[in-house]
């Protein structure tokens, strides 16, 4: 059983614009929520978190967008860069546990 | 400097023997957690572990065992009931508050051979 989903496995955007990933989950349960990049052979590194009691946090070009009603988040990169492209991975925690999406690959085109 | 170490990077296994993974921290967390990354499936939760001398299986905790006998300390063993070892498995950590995010291991490959 899934709790969290990123339901696109890839995005492809240009430089310069914005790059939006997706992410649901299913477990009401959850109070926090977090964003992590990872590059080939490496461990996820953390980007940006943002709490249930929250609807957006904004850090830099990196803003997550938290829908509580719709148990729905998003990662928006404004401006995207080439060095940005890496697999993002959702995740959802609650005290005591964290599960993960099965990511999404972003490639940020020169 | 601070921060989670796991061992080996690329381990290779025989069919039917047992493997055990590396995980040591000295962030002083009381979390720690194993995760499995296989193509296409993001990072799967075999175990976890909130305190010293306790765990809890994950969403994949058979064919694995671990223990938590040093707060540093989480190794995870892949017994030979796991039918599908081969995979990445990432070691992770988490300080008190989850705001700050899970630190994570650079990784270890396991290969059945």
């Amino acid at each position: 059983d899934q709790q969290v989903k990123q339901n696109s496995p890839s995005l492809s955007v240009q430089e310069g614009r914005i790059s939006i990933l997706n992410c649901d989950y299913t477990n009401s349960m959850f109070d926090y929520f977090l964003w992590y990049k990872k590059y080939p052979a490496e461990g996820p590194t953390f980007l940006i978190s943002i709490s249930s009691i929250k609807d957006k946090n904004e850090d830099g070009r990196f803003t997550v967008f938290l829908n509580k009603s719709a148990k729905h988040l998003s990662l928006h990169i404004v401006p995207s860069q080439p060095g940005d492209s890496a697999v993002y991975f959702c995740a959802a925690s609650t005290f005591n546990d964290m599960r993960f999406g099965a990511g999404t690959r972003l490639t940020v085109k020169p | 400097d601070g921060g989670i170490t796991q061992s080996p990077k690329y381990l290779f296994r025989k069919e039917g023997q047992n493997v055990t993974l590396s995980c040591e921290q000295n962030l002083n967390h009381d979390a720690m957690y194993w995760y499995r990354q296989d193509p296409g499936q993001g990072l799967r939760l075999i175990y976890y572990s909130q305190i010293v001398n306790d765990f809890q299986k994950g969403d994949i905790a058979e064919g694995y065992s671990v223990s938590r006998e040093k707060k540093e300390s989480f190794p995870l063993t892949v017994t030979s009931a796991q039918k599908n070892p081969t995979a990445f498995y990432l070691c992770a950590s988490n300080p008190p508050g989850l705001n700050t995010g899970a630190f994570f291991g650079q990784g270890t490959r396991l290969t059945v051979v």
